[in-house]
């Protein structure tokens, strides 16, 4: 596609229930990364994957997060038994690899009630 | 652990420079980047610069780094309402590169 899509572009859940967000990265970008952003904050990094191995899953905050990317392409994090505190906005980005320029998608805002 | 510190807020008139300026503790910063982010809008990289160089310009954008004291800057000259974003000042070293580490961000407005 034309750029990183993501979806859907807002969620309201309530707490406890598990939420599935969506990236769909530019069509051959082998690199595909998932930020957090809170309210007036940077994006925080999450994780990172290089085709569907996910290289680095250290900025996951705990277990109820995971991502996967199982053919190399759209990607999905899930976060399960959500809280409060997850409110945020969850971006994905894609390069055409580790080492050249990053694309940003406009992000999913989470709103846990 | 890494961060990366800037000013909250700037304020300037149109067609004045604007001088946005960020911090950072990471010694093995290799990559230094400047992103704009645009209400409702993603986050597009504007510029980004090298440990290895000093300054880097690009039409109206100027980017001067310190290493030394681990000081990065961003320049805009002739400011113009379009330039009215969040800016967010970024570094990400050679052994995790694709690991970005972004500050809180500067929302620059602009003033008649």
């Amino acid at each position: 596609g034309a750029g990183v899509s993501q979806s859907p572009r807002y969620k309201v859940t309530k707490r406890g229930q598990d939420v599935a967000l969506r990236c769909d990265p530019i069509s051959g970008h082998v690199s595909l990364y998932w930020y957090r952003q809170a309210l007036g904050q940077g994006p925080e990094f999450l994780t990172y994957f290089n085709y569907e191995a996910q290289q680095d899953k250290s900025g996951l905050p705990n277990d109820r997060f995971s991502a996967e990317r199982p053919e190399g392409s759209i990607s999905t994090l899930t976060i399960q038994r959500t809280e409060q505190r997850d409110s945020a906005m969850y971006r994905c980005a894609s390069s055409r690899d580790s080492n050249t320029e990053a694309f940003f998608g406009q992000g999913t805002r989470l709103t846990v009630v | 652990g890494e961060d990366v510190e800037q000013s909250l807020f700037l304020s300037v008139r149109e067609g004045d420079s604007s001088v946005i300026n960020c911090t950072y503790t990471d010694s093995s910063s290799t990559y230094l980047y400047w992103y704009k982010q645009e209400p409702g809008a993603g986050l597009q990289l504007l510029t980004y610069i090298f440990s290895n160089m000093d300054m880097k310009q690009d039409q109206r954008l100027t980017v001067l780094l310190n290493k030394k004291d681990k000081h990065l800057s961003l320049r805009i000259a002739d400011t113009q309402t379009g330039d009215s974003a969040i800016y967010f000042c970024a570094e990400s070293s050679y052994s995790s590169a694709s690991k970005i580490i972004f500050g809180s961000g500067t929302r620059l407005s602009i003033r008649p």
